[in-house]
């Protein structure tokens, strides 16, 4: 089984600032690596699907890198809003050919 | 286009009971995921169909069951309820079993008393 571990578990940043997390993965049997935002009340939205080595995403103030061989990745938020306050969870693959094996997510708050 | 929804949002049953949740995918997906998450914990894979065929299963129980119909829509049975089964359960479509983006519901919260 994936093991995918997620820091910190949760952060308070102030509006302005950037910040980033990290997820990490074994990277045997790697094939592709998942990034989703989840707001409270609402459903997990997906960010960023990578998949190759030194893959770089970006989607408006929020980006991410990958890793695969040492089973790391970033995801970086510049100029944090109070509107990037949520859950931000990873994933990667399971033992299973298609199953998704998530962290336990970073909870960011951002303080306006 | 038609996201992914679930029903019913909120459920209160009493341990040794029976439940089924239900699943609307994304139109054009004909792959279903189904998650538990308890509290404190990420998302946890408890199976996955693919056009009405289960197509992998995570580490739970037979008790947890599902189905697939041929609108692609889905259902998640659990029988002989736990109070451990209290948890939100996410159900994501996708398109043919790939790596790419899951897509998913709200979810729905169970409570076992």
């Amino acid at each position: 089984i994936l093991n995918v571990e997620q820091s910190p578990q949760s952060l308070h940043v102030q509006e302005g600032d950037s910040t980033n997390f990290t997820c990490s993965f074994p990277s045997s049997n790697f094939y592709a690596l998942h990034w989703y935002r989840w707001e409270t009340a609402k459903s997990p939205e997906a960010l960023f699907v990578m998949t190759l080595n030194g893959d770089e995403k970006k989607k408006g103030r929020i980006s991410a890198t990958l890793n695969t061989k040492e089973g790391y990745s970033y995801l970086y938020i510049k100029g944090s809003q109070p509107e990037d306050s949520a859950t931000y969870l990873c994933a990667g693959p399971g033992a299973g050919s298609y199953q998704l094996t998530f962290g336990k997510g970073t909870k960011l708050s951002v303080i306006p | 286009e038609t996201g992914v929804t679930q029903s019913p949002t909120h459920l209160i049953k009493t341990r040794g009971q029976q439940v089924t949740l239900r699943c609307s995918s994304q139109s054009g997906h004909n792959t279903v995921s189904w998650y538990q998450q308890a509290l404190g914990q990420g998302p946890q894979f408890i199976f996955q169909y693919y056009r009405e065929e289960e197509n992998g299963r995570g580490n739970f129980p037979p008790r947890f069951s599902g189905l697939q119909f041929p609108n692609y829509s889905s259902e998640l049975n659990v029988n002989a309820l736990e109070l451990d089964d209290s948890a939100l359960y996410l159900c994501a479509s996708s398109l043919e079993r790939s790596w790419e983006t899951q897509y998913f519901g709200p979810g729905t919260r169970l409570l076992v008393l």
